[in-house]
C-alpha cells in the first residue's frame, strides 16, 4: 500500500517550458487535491477535485492546469512555467468529497524555473 | 475569511520534555487537522479531531471548537518529533479550501 505517489521528486525548467506533475494514490479516496509550499509558508491550494471527472479552482490556479485522470490519478500542467512557481508541490487525497475529510499527502515535488 | 494563529512560532526543547503547541482560529470550523512535516519534506496527517479529544501514543491534540482554539500535546519528546507542526481548519462555509497556520517550529536536541 504505497498511499500517495507523486513524480517526479525534483525538477528543474527554463522559462516558458511545460510540464506535468503526476499524482496516484491507492487507497480509493475520493477527493484529491494540488498545494504549492513557498518557503517559511503553510501550503495553498491550487486545484481540487470532489470526485472522479470534477475539477475546481483553488486559491491559487494561476497558470496551471489539472486533470483527473481516473480515481486514482490527478496530474498538474504547467503551461508555460514561470519563475514565480518555483515551489514544492504536494499532491494529497481524502476519502470523502468535501472539506471535511482528513487528507493523506504524497511526498512532494521540488519544482524550480529558471 | 477565517484566521489561523499558531504558537509559538519556534520551540526549542531538550529530548524527554514535553510540549504543548496551540491553534486559534477566528471562526466557527467544522474541520480541523494537525499535520507534522519532518526535516525531508514529508506531511504526515497527524489527528482530524474538529472536537473533542483525540490520543495515538505520545501525542494527543484536543479542540475546544467553543472557544476556537486547539492544542496538541507531545510528550517525552524525542529527536523524530522534530519539525514544523501545521493546524489546518476548514470552515462552515468554505468547501474544499483548508485554511492553514503557519506552522511552530520544533527541534527536540538529543
Amino acid at each position: 500500500n504505497a498511499g500517495v505517489t507523486q513524480t517526479p521528486k525534483f525538477q528543474v525548467l527554463k522559462t516558458g517550458q511545460s510540464m506535468t506533475l503526476q499524482c496516484a494514490q491507492d487507497m480509493n479516496h475520493n477527493s484529491m487535491y494540488w498545494y504549492r509550499q513557498d518557503p517559511g509558508m503553510g501550503l495553498r491550494l491550487i486545484y481540487y477535485s470532489a470526485s472522479e471527472g470534477t475539477t475546481d479552482k483553488g486559491e491559487v490556479p494561476n497558470g496551471y492546469n489539472v486533470s483527473r485522470l481516473n480515481k486514482r490519478e490527478f496530474s498538474l500542467r504547467l503551461e508555460s512555467a514561470a519563475p514565480s512557481q518555483t515551489s514544492v508541490y504536494f499532491c494529497a487525497s481524502g476519502p470523502f468529497a468535501g472539506v471535511n475529510s482528513p487528507l493523506h499527502f504524497g511526498n512532494g515535488t521540488r519544482l524550480t524555473v529558471t | 475569511g477565517i484566521q489561523v494563529e499558531q504558537s509559538p512560532p519556534d520551540l526549542i526543547l531538550q529530548e524527554g520534555a514535553n510540549s504543548t503547541l496551540r491553534c486559534n482560529f477566528s471562526d466557527s470550523v467544522n474541520n480541523l487537522q494537525w499535520f507534522h512535516q519532518n526535516p525531508w519534506g514529508q506531511l504526515i496527517n497527524l489527528f482530524y479531531i474538529p472536537s473533542g479529544t483525540k490520543q495515538n501514543g505520545r501525542l494527543s491534540a484536543t479542540t475546544v471548537a467553543t472557544e476556537r482554539y486547539s492544542l496538541l500535546y507531545i510528550s517525552s519528546s524525542q529527536t523524530t518529533d522534530s519539525g514544523v507542526y501545521f493546524c489546518a481548519v476548514g470552515g462552515e462555509d468554505s468547501n474544499y479550501q483548508l485554511i492553514w497556520g503557519a506552522g511552530t517550529k520544533l527541534i527536540i536536541k538529543p
